[in-house]
């Protein structure tokens, strides 16, 4: 079955301090692994999509990495507009076009 | 441009009412997908359309839920006889179809609909 998991559900940081969110998936064959940012009462926002092992992609303070089981976004020196729920999911080989997401985690940086 | 657009924004009904909801996806985008995210739980895919038809309905939870794309464009999710365990935030979301040329296309998601059943 095609699974994701995400660790740690939350995370506290202060600001300047850096830190990384990491993303463990089971799937039978990966098409994308691609990573949103939550805010409250709103829809996800894109960020990345990463296709195969070694790929980095970057974007201001986050840079997002992947190997063959999992992925990691990782925050350099983060700014309270940084807090939001970061949200991992993948799509998988024959699997139409829907995504298996991870519950999340929880980003709260403090000044 | 304008993103995917959602109505309502929130819905208040009693328990054994219908309720339809709505999705405006980015215009070109032919791929829809609608996805259902309850308090501690994870963002779960209800439905993926490509064009007007839906390949995809494993993730309808029950007869009670259906759904429709009429033009290729917007779509409508409706629940009948709501009960509280259907209490969420209904996400809508859109993509360019994928092509096999291409190997994932990102999805941009609504604001969504929260739906309290009460």
């Amino acid at each position: 079955e095609d699974q994701v998991t995400q660790s740690p559900e939350a995370l506290r940081l202060q600001e300047g301090e850096s830190s990384s969110l990491n993303c463990s998936y089971t799937v039978s064959g990966l098409r994308g692994l691609f990573w949103y940012r939550q805010d409250p009462g709103k829809g996800p926002e894109f960020l990345f999509t990463l296709y195969s092992a070694g790929e980095e992609k970057e974007k201001e303070r986050l840079k997002a990495t992947l190997t063959k089981k999992e992925s990691f976004l990782h925050i350099t020196a983060p700014k309270p507009e940084d807090s939001a729920t970061y949200l991992c999911a993948v799509q998988a080989e024959g699997g139409y076009n829907k995504l298996i997401f991870g519950a999340g985690t929880r980003l709260a940086v403090h000044p | 441009g304008a993103g995917v657009s959602q109505s309502p924004s929130n819905k208040v009904t009693e328990k054994g009412k219908d309720v339809e909801l709505r999705c405006d996806p980015i215009s070109g985008h032919t791929a829809l997908y609608w996805y259902r995210q309850s308090l501690g739980q994870g963002l779960e895919f209800l439905i993926y359309f490509q064009g007007n038809s839906a390949p995809d309905k494993s993730g309808l939870p029950s007869d009670r839920f259906s759904a429709e794309r009429t033009g290729g464009s917007v779509s409508t999710l409706t629940i009948q006889r709501t009960q509280q365990e259907d209490s969420a935030v209904y996400l809508c979301a859109s993509s360019l179809e994928w092509s096999g040329f291409h190997f994932a296309y990102e999805q941009y998601f609504g604001p969504g609909t929260r739906l309290t059943v009460t």
